[in-house]
């Protein structure tokens, strides 16, 4: 089973501020990973799969990079909107596999 | 507008049963494979189970195999997961999700609550 490990648990900062959330995996998922936003009380939302390809309707200001085994999520300029759990997930080998979630809180 | 709503859910006792469906619209339902994923109170997510577009596919967590069958009716456009032998830890929130075979989890419904107590 591939293992997922996203850093820092949870990230404190401010509107306006940029946020950099980090997935690192066991075994390389070559570009086959997704990163997903989950609000209270709300299902999870895609934001980016494959690496870096945003998702239907995801504003420019999130973006993903990496491969193989080190990932990011890049928030430029935080909004008010913005402030939820965010989670990584890979889609190379079965089991999938999900992070344990980065949670973005406001400073 | 692709939707999808889930249903089944409700409190079961451990060892008991329960099915959940999943009904999709808007989309060609046998054109891609669903899933379900779950989420336990304040924990983060976990996979479930998947199964391909026609249904000749399945894919299970070990926690479930062997306990939980996925299947689908692409004539009804649902899917669904009949859990047997439930068990405390399979408390959780109960997502079905497009996609997992071949591609991330596009489109979530808003999930089905299955306490077992």
């Amino acid at each position: 089973e591939i293992v997922l490990t996203q850093s820092p648990a949870t990230l404190s900062l401010s509107p306006g501020e940029r946020a950099t959330l980090s997935c690192r995996a066991s075994q390389s998922v070559g570009t086959y990973l997704a990163w997903y936003q989950q609000k209270p009380g709300q299902a999870p939302r895609l934001l980016i799969y494959d690496t870096s390809n945003r998702a239907t309707g995801i504003p420019a200001r999130f973006s993903g990079s990496g491969s193989g085994t080190g990932f990011t999520l890049t928030i430029s300029s935080l909004e008010p909107e913005d402030f939820a759990v965010y989670y990584c997930q890979q889609r190379s080998n079965w089991p999938r596999t999900f992070g344990q979630g980065t949670k973005v809180e406001v400073k | 507008e692709v939707q999808l709503v889930e249903s089944g859910g409700g409190l079961v006792q451990p060892g008991g049963s329960l099915r959940l469906s999943c009904a999709a619209s808007g989309l060609t339902f046998g054109n891609y494979a669903m899933t379900w994923v779950r989420q336990a109170r304040g924990k983060g997510l976990e996979w479930v189970s998947t199964i391909s577009g026609n249904g000749d596919q399945t894919f299970y967590a070990d926690s479930v195999k062997g306990r939980f069958t996925i299947s689908r009716d692409n004539s009804k456009n649902t899917m669904s997961l009949q859990m047997n032998r439930l068990r405390a830890d399979d408390t959780a929130i109960y997502y079905c999700a497009k996609g997992g075979h071949m591609s991330p989890f596009d489109i979530w419904g808003q999930g089905t609550s299955v306490p077992v107590a």
